[in-house]
């Protein structure tokens, strides 16, 4: 079985400030993990993936992950906030022998304020 | 363009009557999903199929059905909507090959079921 949990439904931080998005995950297997983003009334879009290579993971709109299997953690960064970047963001975890599993956590929704 | 389309995009019913909801892909995956988006539950997963006539329960299937009689095609039927499944539905798909586990979502259906 797998789970995933982000901590905090809500984080609000100021534009140019460091955002930080916490996903802790379980899995009996080796995980391939994602982070995507949901803009309002739109689909989810990809916005990176762990997948057993480098543990600290580079995706689009200057997000970043980093893999931390002590802490079966895979938090989201980027380094300055921008107003573009308010959304609802999911981590999700699939387990390498789980088919088309793909669990999601609750979500974290971003506000940045000006 | 490669994408997941679905239809309707909205939908208002009445408990009790049933309804189809189309999902399509034109990527020649193998691999497609339906999910729920419920608040601060995060996405779950209703239905999977990992190829054409083969399908299977996700983690909160009741109340759904699925078929796939065709690669490219994943309908989710609602054969007695009540108002619990009131909620935002996606489609996703996937190649089946190992090391592409990224999941292509379609652009949702709002379904209310009053």
């Amino acid at each position: 079985a797998q789970s995933v949990t982000q901590l905090g439904s809500h984080v609000s931080v100021s534009e140019g400030a460091l955002v930080l998005l916490r996903c802790n995950y379980s899995s009996s297997v080796p995980p391939y993990l994602f982070w995507y983003v949901q803009y309002p009334n739109q689909g989810l879009q990809l916005l990176l993936k762990y997948t057993s290579a480098a543990t600290l993971v580079k995706g689009i709109n200057g997000f970043e992950a980093e893999f931390k299997k002590s802490e079966t953690s895979f938090h989201l960064t980027k380094p300055s906030a921008h107003m573009s970047d308010a959304a609802e963001y999911f981590c999700a975890v699939s387990a390498i022998n789980a088919g088309n599993m793909l669990t999601f956590g609750g979500g974290t929704r971003l506000m940045v304020k000006p | 363009e490669a994408q997941v389309t679905q239809n309707p995009r909205y939908l208002i019913t009445v408990t009790g009557k049933k309804l189809t909801v189309t999902c399509s892909q034109n990527m020649n995956h193998e691999y497609m999903s339906w999910y729920r988006q419920d608040p601060g539950l995060g996405l779950r997963q209703i239905y999977y199929s990992m190829n054409v006539e083969v399908t299977d329960k996700g983690d909160v299937p009741e109340g759904y059905k699925v078929s796939r009689k065709e690669k490219r095609n994943f309908p989710l039927i609602l054969e007695s909507p009540s108002p619990n499944q009131t909620s935002l539905y996606f489609c996703a798909s996937r190649y089946a090959g190992t090391g592409t586990y990224e999941q292509y979502f379609g652009p949702g259906t709002r379904l209310t079921v009053t």
